[in-house]
């Protein structure tokens, strides 16, 4: 049962434009919401979160969505740049004070330049 | 500001023996988390270790083990390894407080043969 789902495994976009991540979560219980960037040989390093109080975050050109009642967040990135390219997870908590994270299978994002 | 450190990087073992992975935090943070990324099944939480208790454990079998010390210090032990535990197995480390933010170690890659 993969409570936090990226049905993309792949997405390719051209410098400069938007690049867009999709996660979708079936657990209702969750109520945190974080991106991580993952490169080969690397551990994930943080993005960016959401609390469920809140509808967007903001950080540079990283934004992050969410849609409660559809279970459906999204990662915005603005413009895109070649350097970006790498493997995106999503993840998901009960609560933001846990180790316990969720993470979806993430999305492989090429950047051409 | 160092970061979380894992040793070894890589190890090879063979199927029944045991292995002990180890995670120094980064200083400061009382919560250390571990995962294991395996292609197939992505990135998986194992267990969660706070101020020397453990906090949460995922669904793993109980020959994956762990233990946290006074220093926040953790190792995470596997025992009679099979086949299938091949991965990378990260740590990571948080304040425990709010905020969420898992910090990640480059990990640990076992092969078991």
């Amino acid at each position: 049962d993969q409570q936090v789902k990226q049905n993309s495994p792949s997405l390719s976009v051209q410098e400069g434009r938007i690049s867009i991540l999709n996660c979708d979560y079936t657990n209702s219980m969750f109520d945190y919401f974080l991106w991580y960037k993952k490169y080969p040989a690397e551990g994930p390093t943080f993005l960016i979160s959401i609390s469920s109080i809140k509808d967007k975050n903001e950080d540079g050109r990283f934004t992050v969505f969410l849609n409660k009642s559809a279970k459906h967040l999204s990662l915005h990135i603005v413009p895109s740049q070649p350097g970006d390219s790498a493997v995106y997870f999503c993840a998901a908590s009960s609560g933001s004070n846990t180790g316990k994270l969720i993470f979806g299978q993430g999305t492989t994002l090429q950047v051409k330049p | 500001k160092a970061g979380v450190t894992q040793t070894p990087r890589y190890l090879i073992k063979t199927r029944g023996q045991q292995v002990t992975l180890s995670c120094s935090p980064i200083s400061g943070h009382r919560s250390v988390s571990w995962y294991q990324q395996t292609p197939g099944q992505g990135l998986q939480f194992l267990f969660e270790y706070f101020s020397e208790t453990q906090r949460n454990k995922g669904n793993f079998p109980g020959r994956f083990s762990g233990r946290q010390f006074s220093n926040s210090r953790s190792e995470m032990n596997v025992s009679t390894l099979e086949l299938g535990d091949s991965a990378l197995y990260l740590c990571a480390s948080s304040q425990g407080a709010l905020g969420g933010e898992l910090f990640f170690g480059e990990g640990s890659r076992l092969t078991v043969l």
